[in-house]
């Protein structure tokens, strides 16, 4: 598609439950990028891939979130016994280079978690 | 950990009158890009600056690179109601994702 799709727009999980986003990349884009957007201003890089390759998971913390970009399927970010600080915007973005060219990040419009 | 701090955070003025905002980091970058978000919505690229010392204009926004590559600016002339949201500096580092800025939320009162 002409956009970045994330869904849901909205999530509400009980502290320990398990939550699950997606995004569709703008057809064509190579590169993927989830952030989390905390307090409505600072941005954190999470997890990025080329096609379904993880390409940089500096970010991620590695004990309860995972994510995955199949061939096909939406890209996914998954977030396993939610905690309370979890809660945030996350948002997925998609690119035609990681770090050449413009580098421009299309954003999605954000799938807002909210753990209870 | 490559930190972009912004300043002011928050700025709240009237329409017509000029503001600048600023991105101050210790790290160098090979490009740094300013995006800005509206209530609801994903950041939207407005400029990427690539040169040291580089300055674009877009309309009444104008954006620096600092000599040094390691600050830039955002500058706007009369702002107006539109103007109101969110920038974002974000640097970009070799083969690292974008790092981006702690965020000025600008509000311009008609």
């Amino acid at each position: 598609g002409e956009e970045v799709a994330q869904t849901p727009k909205h999530l509400v999980r009980g502290e320990g439950q398990k939550a699950k986003l997606y995004c569709a990349p703008i057809k064509g884009h190579s590169y993927v990028f989830w952030y989390q957007q905390v307090l409505k201003n600072e941005f954190k890089f999470l997890i990025s891939f080329q096609n379904e390759n993880v390409f940089d998971e500096t970010g991620m913390p590695k004990e309860r979130f995972s994510a995955k970009c199949l061939p096909n399927s939406p890209c996914s970010l998954e977030i396993q016994a939610t905690k309370l600080e979890d809660s945030a915007v996350y948002f997925c973005a998609s690119s035609q280079s990681a770090t050449g060219g413009t580098g421009e990040l299309f954003f999605g419009e954000g799938s807002r978690l909210t753990v209870l | 950990t490559q930190l972009l701090e912004q300043s002011p955070q928050f700025l709240s003025i009237q329409e017509g009158e000029n503001l600048t905002v600023y991105c101050n980091s210790s790290s160098v970058f090979s490009s740094l890009q300013w995006y800005r978000q509206e209530p609801g919505e994903g950041p939207v690229l407005l400029v990427t600056v690539v040169t040291g010392g580089e300055v674009k204009k877009l309309k009444r926004l104008t954006f620096q690179f600092g000599d040094a590559r390691k600050d830039s600016s955002l500058h706007i002339t009369a702002a107006q109601p539109g103007d109101t949201g969110l920038y974002l500096c974000a640097g970009r580092a070799g083969r690292r994702a974008l790092t981006f800025g702690s965020g000025t939320r600008l509000q311009v009162q008609p």
